[in-house]
């Protein structure tokens, strides 16, 4: 299996502060990166498609300047949630696909709590 | 659109079997399912890429309906591990971005 890695893992930052969520694809290359975020005992909404050395698509309704994407290699995208404020709690949980591959390999997750 | 999952939740005794079923509005390319343990990020469990086509892992296998734009993901003889939230992830065009369906809750009891 592929190994998709998070971090952090938990984070909890001050309202209006930024925070930077890391997600590496440890053995494999991923041209695409996927972004989503989880409320509780909600499923999973994705947020952004990352593409590696081109810019993000955000889905209707994610705030691009809000949360700010970007692929620098192929084994690692961030996502950087700006001026966060409490609404902004969630679990963030990133996913790969492998070059010429089919299935997403999901990272850990990170939660992030504002207070 | 997401596609919707029944039922929302199973209590099973271990031995016993469970299906969950998931459905599109749209034309589907592929179906996954995932399993997500609380606090845990979803662990992949399959993806049916045909219409019609059947796969299994251990004793969790899935079948697809691609005219019915539907997927059942069967459990059979149920294990304490199969414990979790199972959801399916849809995929309409070759894309890779996955809609994924509200969840369904199975807690297996020994």
């Amino acid at each position: 299996g592929a190994v998709v890695s998070q971090h952090p893992s938990r984070v909890i930052c001050k309202s209006g502060t930024s925070v930077k969520i890391e997600c590496r694809s440890l053995d494999f290359q991923a041209t695409t990166m996927f972004w989503y975020r989880q409320f509780p005992k909600q499923s999973l909404m994705l947020m952004a498609t990352s593409n590696e050395g081109s810019k993000a698509t955000y889905e209707q309704g994610v705030e691009k300047d809000k949360f700010l994407i970007n692929h620098a290699s192929l084994t690692l995208s961030t996502l950087t949630v700006t001026s966060a404020h409490p609404e902004d709690s969630s679990f963030y949980i990133c996913s790969a696909i492998k070059s010429w591959g089919t299935e997403a390999f999901f990272g850990q997750g990170t939660r992030l709590t504002v207070v | 659109q997401q596609p919707v999952q029944s039922p929302q939740a199973v209590i099973l005794r271990e031995g016993e079997d469970a299906v969950i079923n998931c459905s599109s509005s749209k034309a589907l390319y592929s179906v996954h399912w995932y399993r997500q343990k609380h606090g845990e990020a979803p662990v992949f469990l399959m993806i049916l890429l045909k219409g019609g086509e059947q796969k299994g892992h251990e004793k969790i296998s899935a079948s697809f309906n691609e005219k019915k734009q539907q997927s059942s993901l069967y459990l059979t003889a149920s294990q304490l591990s199969y414990s979790g939230t199972y959801f399916c992830g849809t995929e309409p065009g070759n894309d890779y971005k996955l809609s994924f369906g509200a969840g369904t809750t199975v807690t297996v009891r020994a």
